[in-house]
């Protein structure tokens, strides 16, 4: 069965440095999430992307944020200056179409910041 | 108030039990409703989609009321792998995100 992938599975850095993290959508997808959980809490929506450019973000993807295609295959999420609140489960999602199709989430990536 | 809102839990039943989790929605607008569960640290899984008409998957039904903006699940004959965290989640308008309510945690006991 095909499946979403993320890569790391757990990463660790330090506040203020970059981060980039990987996943695979499910290949004949064409709308691509990310979320995030922070520890204890629901998940949140941070960002859609379609047709090579961002749908909608919420107020959690500030400048910091950017999500890039950069082949036919990856989707990244990079934040440039990491603070110690962006400690949380990263997950990406895919989905073929949108509304009643179901999104499909990757394992996620643990971003711990120290 | 909040965009989706879940009985806060946890909740702790035998095998075999009936166990009714709710939800409510603030947005009349919303358009398209699940039930996700999530594994302790995995990622979220689509449950069942909801349907106004109501569904039912197996043990599992789900039931909408536009007019109360409210969704339910019903699980019958509880298993031991049920135990899991139960999340409500809406589309809401026009858009592609889905708004996760915080979860309701079930664990079946033997």
């Amino acid at each position: 069965e095909p499946e979403v992938t993320q890569t790391p599975s757990h990463q660790v850095t330090q506040m203020g440095q970059e981060v980039i993290l990987r996943c695979v959508p499910i290949s004949n997808h064409l709308y691509f999430y990310w979320y995030r959980q922070i520890l204890g809490q629901k998940v949140e929506f941070l960002v859609s992307f379609y047709n090579n450019e961002i749908s909608e973000k919420s107020e959690i993807f500030d400048d910091q944020f950017s999500v890039e295609r950069p082949d036919g295959s990856n989707f990244t999420l990079k934040i440039r200056s990491t603070k110690l609140e962006d400690s949380a489960m990263y997950f990406c999602a895919s989905s073929e179409t949108y509304l009643d199709n179901e999104q499909f989430f990757g394992p996620g990536t643990r971003l711990t910041v120290l | 108030r909040k965009e989706v809102e879940q009985d806060p839990g946890p909740f702790n039943v035998p095998e075999g039990a009936t166990v009714a989790f709710n939800c409510t929605y603030s947005n009349s607008a919303s358009q398209s409703f699940f039930w996700y569960r999530q594994d302790c640290r995995k990622e979220p899984k689509l449950l069942m989609s909801v349907y106004s008409s109501g569904n039912e998957d197996g043990r599992f039904t789900a039931q909408l009321n536009r007019a109360s903006q409210y969704i339910s699940l019903l699980i019958r004959d509880s298993k031991l792998s049920d135990s899991a965290t139960y999340l409500c989640v809406v589309i809401l308008g026009s858009n592609y995100k889905l708004t996760f309510g915080k979860g309701t945690l079930l664990t079946v006991n033997p």
